[in-house]
């Protein structure tokens, strides 16, 4: 396992269609996150996961928005209804939670999300 | 972030050391990390420092950290066009798992 994987790497939307993402992370991490950077900005929180369980989720995550790590390894973020104010780059990370660690987190490539 | 805060650019010239400048308001941040973004790509993880030391040092990289200041920098020796991407210093969100990135710094070597 090289690294942080994602899926589909660009996708281009139309307005109001669904789209969903997926990112493999490092095989034995435990904590998995999303963020969302727009252009000329540092990534934002969304959510993540600690195994399958989804412990904290930021205000940017709408009700249209919706997370799963089902079983504890991949996970998906669903976005339904994509309004242009959606057009981002969807970023995943990995990380091995240990006591007192660094907490280093490893980003995937992205996804760059165009809704048209 | 609102409480990371960098310069949005800098220029320097090939076989030069670039300093790349990073302020933060939160003291109570256990590590602080520096992330390197290429275009179009993710972010990769340079170096993170501990919040009880004051330099960090791994090959060109140097970090330092000013802790009664809140100001945390990024030295690169021998600066090469390689290292042309944006620099983006991060800090753990206060209470919680997630990070809190600074605007990033474009860093733009001429050869």
């Amino acid at each position: 396992d090289t690294g942080v994987s994602q899926d589909p790497r660009h996708k281009i939307t139309k307005r109001g269609q669904n789209v969903t993402f997926r990112c493999d992370p490092i095989s034995e991490h435990n904590r998995l996150y999303w963020y969302r950077q727009t252009l000329g900005q540092g990534p934002e929180f969304l959510t993540y996961f600690q195994n399958e369980a989804q412990l904290e989720k930021s205000r940017l995550l709408s009700d249209r928005f919706s997370a799963e790590r089902p079983k504890g390894s991949f996970s998906t973020l669903e976005i339904q209804r994509t309004e242009q104010g959606d057009s981002a780059m969807y970023l995943c990370a990995s990380s091995l939670e240990e006591a007192g660690g660094p907490r280093e987190q490893f980003f995937g490539p992205g996804t760059r999300l165009t809704v048209l | 972030g609102e409480d990371v805060e960098q310069s949005l650019f800098l220029s320097v010239r090939e076989g030069d050391s670039s300093v790349i400048n990073c302020t933060y308001t939160d003291s109570s941040s256990t590590y602080l990390y520096w992330y390197k973004q290429e275009p179009g790509a993710g972010l990769q993880l340079l170096t993170y420092i501990f919040s009880n030391m004051d330099m960090k040092q791994d090959q060109r990289l140097t970090v330092l950290l000013n802790k009664k200041d809140k100001h945390l920098s990024l030295r690169i020796a021998d600066t090469q066009t390689g290292d042309s991407a944006i620099y983006f210093c991060a800090r753990p969100d206060t209470g919680r798992r997630a990070l809190t990135f600074g605007s990033g710094t474009r860093l733009q070597v001429q050869p």
